[in-house]
């Protein structure tokens, strides 16, 4: 079993939509969570953390669900510039862990 | 403020041949990473530098792989001999400190070993 699992994808959306993204993660013990977006070919770049309070900037807001072990991003009025694979990354001691991405592609 | 930079951006070897990848962290960063990502997989940590001390070398995958940083300026990460398997992308990421400040990626080594 993977320590970040993601939904591959891809998500095909038009314009405008509100979609929404998962990941679980195993490792108890983790204290830090990330969602980072990669564009083709790109290094990863952080997004945004992510609180147990939930956090949002701008149309993009996170959530974590300690119990359950569940990471969600939701993204709201869609960009074409959206388009990117998202990166679930949680963090343990010093080490970042990446789930395998969630592929976006937004159309116009 | 010059990012994370790395070099080469590709290298293409033949199986059993040496590669050296080279990674300048942000100026002043103590903490380097380096992670890789394999065809088909999830980026995966291998190291972690506190200037030129290892403090963490739990993902480096066999005795092959050897990453310095002499200094505790810039890091190398040597392949010798490199294998099919060893093909991917290797990124460096450098941060400030190790109590979680955002760890900022290179543009990462495109590794491909014929």
């Amino acid at each position: 079993r993977k320590e970040v699992e993601q939904d591959p994808g891809p998500f095909n959306v038009p314009e405008g939509a509100t979609v929404a993204f998962n990941c679980t993660y195993s490792n108890s013990a983790s204290q830090s969570f990330f969602w980072y977006r990669q564009d083709c070919r790109k290094e990863p770049k952080l997004l945004m953390s992510v609180y147990s309070s939930g956090n949002e900037d701008g149309r993009f807001t996170a959530q974590l669900n300690r119990a359950s072990q569940y990471i969600s991003l939701l993204i709201r009025d869609s960009k074409l510039s959206d388009s990117a694979t998202y990166l679930c990354v949680v963090l343990a001691g010093n080490m970042l862990t990446f789930g395998g991405g969630t592929r976006l592609m937004v159309k116009p | 403020e010059a990012g994370v930079t790395q070099f080469p951006s590709h290298s293409v070897i033949e199986k059993g041949q040496t590669v050296t990848l080279r990674c300048d962290p942000i100026s002043g960063h103590d903490n380097l990473y380096w992670y890789r990502r394999v065809m088909g997989k999830e980026i995966k940590f291998l190291l972690h530098f506190v200037k030129e001390s290892k403090q963490d070398e739990s993902g480096m995958p066999n005795n092959r792989f050897l990453a310095e940083r002499t200094g505790g300026t810039y890091s190398t990460l040597k392949v010798q001999p490199a294998e099919l398997e060893d093909s991917g992308v290797y990124f460096c990421a450098s941060s400030r400190t190790s109590s979680y400040n955002e760890q900022f990626f290179g543009p990462g080594t495109r590794l491909t070993v014929l």
